[in-house]
C-alpha cells in the first residue's frame, strides 16, 4: 500500500499560472517535507512542517509556498511558475524522534509552458 | 543548506563485483546519515543509515563507513547486481535534525 502519495504524478501549468502539488500520508509522521529535484541534479530542501509549524530553508525563494490542513495531507502553492521551476517535487515525511528516515512519495513531475 | 558532494559523479561495474560509492560532507554537527538509491521517474529509496557514534554499519548487501575525522562517508555494495543500477545520493541531517541535505549524487551503471 502506498503510504506517501502525490497527485497528481504529471502536472502542465503556464507559465505564472498558480498550481498547487499535493502530499497525502498513511504514516501518521508528524515532520513532512518538500523537495525540488532538477534534471541529473539532488533532491533540494524547500521547507518542512515540523508537526504544524513551518520551517523555510533560507534559499527557498517567496514563489513558493505550503500549507498542511492536518497530519496527512501538505501541499506546494507555486504562486507564478516560471520556466526555472519546471522540476519533479517530491514530498517525504518522517516520524520526528525515532531513528528513522524519511519516506519519501513518487514525486510529481512539473511543466511549465 | 549544508553542503554534501560526491567524488563520482558515474560509476560503472561489472556484474558480481563490488562498488563502492563516496561521499564528502560539511558539517562537522551533522549526526545522522543516509544513503538513498533512486530509479530513474521514483522517489529516492532509503537504504541504509548511520548515526555518528558509529564508523560502520551493514545490511543486506550493503555496508556504509563513516570517517568522521575527514568527513567521508562511503557506501559498499558487495556483488553488485544489474537491479542495483541507479542514482545514489547521501545525505546529512544538518543542524537541528529535521532537516536533510542531499549530495550530488553518483549514477550507477551495471555491466551484464
Amino acid at each position: 500500500d502506498a503510504m506517501v502519495i502525490q497527485n497528481p504524478r504529471y502536472q502542465v501549468t503556464q507559465f505564472g499560472k498558480p498550481v498547487t502539488l499535493s502530499c497525502s500520508q498513511t504514516l501518521n509522521h508528524n515532520v513532512m517535507y518538500w523537495y525540488q529535484q532538477k534534471s541529473s541534479q539532488a533532491p533540494k530542501l524547500l521547507f518542512h512542517y515540523y508537526d504544524k509549524d513551518f520551517n523555510n530553508e533560507a534559499d527557498t525563494p517567496d514563489n513558493f509556498q505550503s500549507r498542511r490542513p492536518n497530519t496527512s495531507f501538505c501541499f506546494l502553492d507555486i504562486r507564478s511558475p516560471g520556466l526555472g521551476d519546471a522540476a519533479m517535487y517530491l514530498c517525504a515525511t518522517r516520524k520526528e524522534g525515532a531513528v528513522e528516515t524519511q519516506y519519501f512519495g513518487p514525486g510529481t513531475r512539473l511543466l511549465v509552458l | 543548506g549544508e553542503s554534501v558532494g560526491l567524488h563520482l559523479p558515474t560509476l560503472s561495474v561489472q556484474e558480481g563485483d563490488n562498488s563502492i560509492i563516496n561521499c564528502a560532507y560539511s558539517n562537522s554537527a551533522s549526526d545522522y546519515f543516509i544513503w538513498y538509491k533512486q530509479e530513474s521517474g521514483k522517489g529516492p529509496q532509503f537504504i541504509i543509515d548511520i548515526r555518528s557514534n558509529m564508523d560502520k554499519r551493514q545490511g543486506q548487501r550493503v555496508t556504509v563507513l563513516l570517517n568522521k575525522t575527514v568527513k567521508h562517508l562511503s557506501l559498499q555494495i558487495a556483488a553488485t547486481q544489474p537491479g542495483d543500477s541507479a542514482v545514489y545520493f547521501c545525505a546529512e541531517n544538518g543542524v537541528g535534525g529535521n532537516q536533510f541535505y542531499f549530495g550530488t549524487g553518483t549514477s550507477l551503471t551495471v555491466i551484464p
